[in-house]
């Protein structure tokens, strides 16, 4: 049973590209979430997604979007890079339906070098 | 503004000892609590949670506590192997599906 999948694992970009980070959830999963995670701080909640749609958003400015497919994979796109972007995005996935108290299956993240 | 604080960035104890983890909070809207551990070049992994209206949530050797009113939970590992070295991080449910996540402790057990 496969977990959480991220690609690419490492990238690096300069300032002012675009990058579009992949994911695809646990199997059963049809809710994703993605987090930013700079150097010695905890992951920060960027958006959540579900039923193709964007449900929730975190603190992040509009050069960051999202999407998800019908297979409930999903993408994480920013635009006009800063070096500040440069950290681990983290994606999480979690079965919709039941009592949510908080349990995410995170993957292994990827890991932007913004330059 | 830090919602989730974890104090301590590290944390060295010896093996079969007891580790405790610290976490403080600001926000008395969250409902869940949760530990997540994260080894180098993996994702975090849920560790145990406590739902904001119990004080104590057990699961083997971890042991999670919530003290309300000073808006503080702390994690006990008893007893700490070396397999528990990892960075720790304490979060927070908020509305919906958002979790506030603190910075982390290093947990180091030594043998």
């Amino acid at each position: 049973d496969a977990g959480v999948t991220q690609s690419p694992t490492h990238l690096i970009k300069t300032r002012g590209q675009q990058v579009t980070l992949r994911c695809s959830p646990k199997s059963g999963h049809d809710t994703v979430s993605w987090y930013q995670q700079a150097l010695g701080q905890g992951p920060q909640f960027i958006f959540q997604y579900y039923e193709e749609e964007e449900r929730q958003r975190g603190n992040f400015p509009d050069r960051f979007s999202g999407h998800q497919f019908p297979n409930y994979s999903s993408e994480l796109n920013v635009n006009a890079l800063l070096l500040g972007d440069s950290a681990l995005y983290l994606c999480a996935s979690r079965e919709t339906g039941g009592a949510y108290t908080g349990e995410l299956f995170f993957g292994e993240g990827s890991r932007l070098t913004v330059l | 503004d830090q919602q989730v604080k974890q104090n301590s960035p590290s944390l060295s104890v010896q093996e079969g000892r007891i580790s405790i983890l610290n976490c403080d909070y600001t926000n008395s809207m969250f409902d869940y609590f949760l530990w997540y551990k994260k080894y180098p070049a993996e994702g975090p992994t849920f560790l145990i949670s406590i739902s904001s209206i119990k004080d104590k949530n057990e699961d083997g050797r971890f042991t999670v506590f919530l003290n309300k009113s000073a808006k503080h939970l702390s994690l006990h590992i008893v007893p700490s192997q070396p397999g528990d070295s990892a960075v720790y991080f304490c979060a927070a449910r908020e509305y919906g599906n958002k979790l506030v996540f603190g910075a982390g402790t290093i947990l180091r057990v030594k043998s």
